[in-house]
């Protein structure tokens, strides 16, 4: 079964906004993971948090972790067209180097 | 650098034949996997091998084989293709955690 539930859906906005998804999760985890994947290609990493993090930056990317809510945000910042893709979690459980993904969230950025 | 490269991209197939996926890593990587996506469904788990010659089970292994006779090698079959396997299989290696994917298979099976 899905670990990772990414929330929303779907999310459409403009160029130049803010763009923030959530992850849930259900059990513990080492890590938690961003993908990103564009229409009709593999997914691309994004960045990675370990479980004794709590923030980390990547560019116009900053990802939380809440370990005791089991969640996780991306921010994505000053978005651009290009970031028009969908975005997974994915984590890890235990000592597993199974990687365990939600079910994305849509972004669209309208010019 | 390649990275993972799957073939084929694209294939057609018959309810009840057979084929096998193909996914080659040139990066050396222990770990290899394959996932299917199906829409509203996310990536699921096929199966995994965590080094040469070593195969396990993941999510939704049935109706699937695979085999890891080389490192860089990562094999997946299907022996008698249905319908509900129609789907795109990704291919994935990984190095300390983070997974390196291919572009996809696309497979449709009549």
């Amino acid at each position: 079964s899905q670990q990772g539930e990414e929330d929303p859906q779907a999310l459409s906005i403009q160029e130049g906004e803010n763009a923030t998804m959530n992850c849930s999760y259900k059990t513990s985890i080492n890590n938690l993971q961003w993908y990103r994947q564009n229409s009709g290609r593999g997914l691309v990493h994004l960045i990675l948090i370990r479980s004794n993090e709590r923030e980390k930056h990547s560019g116009r990317l900053r990802v939380t972790l809440d370990t005791s809510k089991k969640s996780s945000s991306l921010l994505i910042t000053a978005s651009r067209a290009a970031d028009t893709a969908s975005y997974f979690c994915a984590t890890a459980q235990g000592g597993s180097e199974k990687l365990v993904f939600g079910k994305g969230t849509k972004l669209t950025v309208n010019p | 650098n390649a990275g993972v490269t799957q073939t084929p991209k694209f294939r057609v197939l018959k309810t009840g034949q057979s084929m096998t996926l193909l996914c080659a890593q040139d990066m050396n990587h222990e770990y290899m996997y394959w996932y299917r996506q199906d829409p509203g469904m996310g990536l699921r788990l096929i199966h995994y091998s965590v080094g040469e010659g070593t195969t396990a089970k993941g999510e939704v292994p049935d109706g699937y084989n695979v085999s890891r006779l080389k490192k860089q090698n990562f094999l997946l079959g299907l022996e008698s293709a249905a319908p509900s396997q129609t789907s795109v299989y990704f291919c994935a290696s990984s190095y300390r955690g983070e997974l390196f994917f291919g572009e996809g298979s696309r497979l449709t099976v009549l």
